[in-house]
């Protein structure tokens, strides 16, 4: 089975620094990983997805994500914090076998850009 | 387009009622799915489906039922409500793209309380 970790519950910064978000997944063969941004009382939002091809990802409102088959990682940067950023982030797997729209997801990152 | 609409937004139950969670989508996608949100645990899911008349399990599948008569409609019931699910639940739809490599779209979500 497979699983993800965000060992991070929150991560703060001030805004104009480069914020990372980690993400480490366990699964078997090659993943598809996504990335999801949630609002307050909001749904989820797709940021960006790998599938195949570059390691590095470009996605929405400037972020971006490195994927790492040895380190079997995912990690979610943007370059240049703000505070509108400051929301709760997901990394999500989902095996390109499986059935359906089956995704998995970490525990969620709370991300706090300060003034 | 609205996307994915999920009603109601917010509810209260007693123990041992039973309630519908209702989703549309307008997107003509394959797939949708059920989740529950749950602090610190990420999302879960609990029903999945593949196209009308198809549904299967998740990870979380007991005391919900589901079944998917249409396209754009995937309702979620409870059977006989508990405090344990008491929970933020989302829908989500996605295409099948190729192999499932698309994104899913998220609802805005059902704020359930079971007292």
């Amino acid at each position: 089975a497979q699983s993800v970790a965000q060992p991070e519950d929150q991560v703060n910064v001030a805004e104009g620094n480069p914020l990372t978000v980690k993400c480490t997944y366990s699964v078997s063969g090659n993943p598809y990983l996504f990335w999801y941004v949630q609002y307050p009382n909001r749904g989820l939002q797709f940021l960006l997805k790998y599938i195949t091809g570059d390691n590095l990802v470009k996605g929405s409102y400037g972020f971006e994500a490195e994927f790492n088959k040895s380190q079997t990682s995912f990690h979610l940067k943007k370059p240049s914090a703000l505070v509108s950023d400051s929301a709760l982030y997901f990394c999500a797997v989902r095996p390109p076998e499986a059935a359906g729209n089956k995704l998995t997801f970490g525990g969620g990152t709370r991300v706090l850009v300060k003034p | 387009n609205a996307g994915v609409t999920q009603t109601p937004k917010f509810q209260v139950l007693k123990t041992g009622q039973s309630m519908t969670l209702q989703c549309a989508q307008d997107m003509n996608h394959e797939y949708m799915s059920w989740y529950r949100q749950d602090p610190g645990m990420g999302l879960r899911l609990i029903h999945y489906s593949v196209g009308a008349g198809i549904t299967d399990q998740g990870e979380v599948p007991n005391g919900y039922n589901v079944s998917r008569s249409t396209t754009e409609d995937f309702p979620l019931r409870l059977l006989s409500a508990a405090p344990s699910q008491t929970s933020v639940y989302f829908c989500a739809s996605s295409s099948r793209g190729i192999r499932g490599n698309t994104e899913a779209f998220f609802g805005q979500g059902t704020r359930l309380t079971v007292v």
